[in-house]
């Protein structure tokens, strides 16, 4: 089974400075997808970044950049200009790549705090 | 136009009775998802139903039945209701086709019922 590790429960960073979170996970499979997922005190989920693992460039949205290192089995996120509105649980999680029996499977969260 | 909604939004019940909660998605996407957020925020996955027809079941009580009337809409009954049961429920869904890897893969959630048992 697939398994999604977040081992820093909480991180806070300085507005307009950089931030790492990361995310290690473990898997047999060689197909798969990772995501970024966000969740503000709305409790919403929203997708913040994806990757597929057969494409060897990280993927990259405006201020977030992952850091995906498949033999490591490690993807971190990387928000720059960090803003008020990035404060949330960011959670990553897995998804196979193989047909039947598709589900996220999610870490355990990161809480950013963004400091003023 | 919301693409996938659940009610109610919140819910808040007595130990032992039975309640539901209901979750439409207009994105004509196959796949639909409960998956349940605990105290400590935890996602797990419950259930995946596929054009109507049950995929994953993932260890859930019985209490716990969902049902699928059309692959647009997926509810959840619980019978019995414990204090444990107390969680967010969300809702999601995802396109599936033939290729898996044609797809984005990615999951879109509704806004979340908080289910409270007292």
């Amino acid at each position: 089974a697939q398994t999604v590790t977040q081992s820093q429960p909480e991180m806070s960073v300085q507005e307009a400075e950089t931030v790492t979170l990361s995310c290690t996970y473990d898997t047999s499979e060689s197909d798969y997808y990772l995501f970024w997922y966000k969740q503000p005190p709305s409790r919403q989920m929203i997708l913040v970044i994806r990757q597929e693992a057969y494409k060897q460039q990280n993927a990259t949205e405006n201020r977030f950049s992952v850091n995906f290192q498949k033999a490591a089995k490690s993807f971190s996120l990387k928000i720059s200009d960090s803003q008020l509105g990035d404060a949330a649980m960011y959670f990553c999680a897995y998804r196979t790549g193989y047909f039947g029996n598709e589900k996220l499977t999610f870490g355990t969260g990161t809480r950013l705090t963004i400091i003023p | 136009d919301t693409a996938v909604s659940q009610t109610p939004k919140y819910l808040v019940t007595q130990m032992g009775n039975d309640k539901s909660i209901k979750c439409e998605q207009n994105l004509g996407h196959d796949t639909m998802y409960w998956y349940k957020q605990d105290s400590k925020k935890f996602l797990k996955i419950m259930f995946s139903y596929n054009n109507k027809e049950l995929i994953i079941n993932e260890t859930v009580p019985n209490r716990f039945s969902p049902k699928s009337p059309d692959k647009a809409h997926l509810n959840l009954h619980i019978n019995s209701l414990e204090l444990g049961d107390s969680a967010v429920y969300f809702c999601a869904s995802s396109p599936v086709d033939g290729l898996a890897l044609a797809n984005t893969g990615e999951l879109f959630f509704g806004e979340g019922s908080r289910l409270t048992v007292l």
